[in-house]
């Protein structure tokens, strides 16, 4: 079956504009997950959805952002890019139920912010 | 904010040899979870490890737990070229709703 797709794959955006990507899990994965990884801080937790709600948010400004759609699609946006937000943005979807699954991480979207 | 470290930061080793890497954390967790990121791609599950577990194995990676030192390893044995990448242990901490909490990673280098 096909694994997490996350688009684009790459993005260069001016600070001050926003951005919005986009992930779509494996069919059959209810729960969507958002992670940033950069250099200096390495893998952060974004977000998680499940079943169209936000069910646990990570430490990150209210300029970052999120939705999951009623076919669980994701999308995240960042409003008013800053340099810092330069970063590579995973996306990972697991099974419904408790804990003990590994997650199925997509390919990511390079974001650089000039 | 990450769990914890890993240890060594880097690893260069030739194939044939085994490598093996070190993961601290600093809360209780449900379960560690080791994954492997080739080159700023995506991450690749290789196998979790549950709270009540001390060791697993899946083909050739052994991973060992131990929750009084709140610490892991992975051994991956008879390395490949191929088994170059990063590779990060996380956890999914006791009470808290999912998430992974990744530790700093080790950059693996398997010479040919």
């Amino acid at each position: 079956k096909a694994g997490v797709t996350q688009t684009p794959r790459y993005l260069i955006k001016t600070r001050g504009q926003q951005v919005t990507l986009s992930c779509s899990p494996i069919s059959g994965h209810r729960s969507v997950s958002w992670y940033q990884q950069t250099p200096g801080q390495g893998l952060q937790f974004l977000f998680e959805y499940f079943s169209e709600t936000q069910r646990n948010k990570g430490n990150f400004p209210g300029r970052f952002s999120g939705r999951q759609f009623s076919n669980s699609r994701s999308e995240m946006n960042v409003s008013t890019l800053e340099l810092g937000d330069s970063a590579l943005y995973l996306c990972a979807s697991r099974t419904a139920g408790g804990v003990d699954y590994g997650y199925t991480f997509g390919s990511g979207t390079r974001l650089t912010v000039v | 904010s990450q769990q914890g470290e890993e240890d060594p930061q880097a690893l260069s080793i030739q194939e044939g040899e085994n490598a093996t890497m070190n993961c601290s954390y600093k809360t209780s967790i449900n379960n560690l979870q080791w994954y492997r990121q080739n080159s700023g791609r995506g991450l690749v599950h290789l196998i979790l490890i549950r709270s009540n577990e001390r060791e697993k194995h899946s083909g050739r990676l052994r991973v060992t737990l131990d929750t009084s030192k709140k610490s892991s390893s992975l051994l991956i044995t008879a390395s490949r070229a191929a088994d170059t990448a990063s590779y990060f242990c996380a956890t999914v901490t006791s009470g808290s709703a999912r998430q992974l909490t990744f530790g700093s990673g080790t950059q693996l280098t398997v010479l040919p």
